[in-house]
């Protein structure tokens, strides 16, 4: 059963433009939802991250919607530049219990071409 | 360099070898996590160190796996008689805190069973 999941599976966008990735989630309990960009060879570095408590946040070029009633969370990546080709991963956590571990969607191969 | 470092960074060994690796997380970062990742998927988490305890380890930890973490610092993951379905990164991250805090990765451990 997959908890998140990601679309599109690969995106390429011109320099320039919007780069859009949606998640949806089926657990309820998921109150944490971070997004992750990794590029080859490297481990997962944290981008940007919402709560529930707030339906959208933006952090310079990069923003993430949230639509709780609709369980789906998006990442938009404004001015995309070829420096944001990467593997961006969408995650959710539960702060119920004390592991807080994450729950990765499958992960979009972002392309940006100059 | 303070980020997490994992040790080695590429392994190939021969099914039914045992193989370790090690993570050492941010300093004084409580907590700390184990998850695998293979091609084109996102992380699934294997198990979750809080200090020195052992506090969850996932139904895809089989039998073979086991991790350590002495005196709350860094930790091992052993596997032990290898199989081709091994074969994955193997990330490790860390946070700090009693609540939600930002996991930080490691570049993981890719390894290789022949």
């Amino acid at each position: 059963q997959q908890q998140v999941k990601q679309s599109p599976q690969s995106l390429i966008v011109q320099k320039g433009g919007i780069s859009i990735i949606n998640c949806a989630y089926e657990n309820t309990a998921f109150d944490y939802f971070p997004w992750y960009q990794q590029f080859p060879g490297k481990g997962p570095a944290l981008l940007i991250a919402i709560r529930p408590d707030v339906s959208e946040k933006k952090e310079g070029r990069f923003t993430i919607s949230f639509n709780k009633s609709a369980k789906q969370f998006s990442l938009h990546i404004m001015d995309s530049q070829p420096g944001d080709s990467a593997t961006y991963f969408c995650a959710a956590s539960t702060s119920g219990g004390s592991n807080y571990k994450l729950t990765f969607g499958k992960g979009t191969l972002l392309t940006v071409n100059p | 360099d303070t980020g997490v470092s994992q040790d080695p960074r590429h392994k190939i060994t021969k099914r039914g070898q045992n193989v370790t690796f090690r993570c050492d997380p941010i300093s004084e970062h409580n907590r700390l996590y184990w998850y695998r990742q293979t091609l084109g998927q996102g992380p699934e988490f294997l198990t979750y160190f809080q200090n020195e305890a052992q506090l969850e380890k996932s139904r895809l930890l089989s039998d073979r796996f086991s991790a350590e973490r002495p005196k709350g610092s860094f930790s091992t993951l052993e596997i032990q008689r290898t199989e081709q379905g091994d074969s994955a990164m193997y990330l490790c991250a860390s946070s700090l805190g009693s609540g939600q805090g930002t996991q930080y990765f490691g570049p993981g451990t890719r390894l290789l069973v022949l």
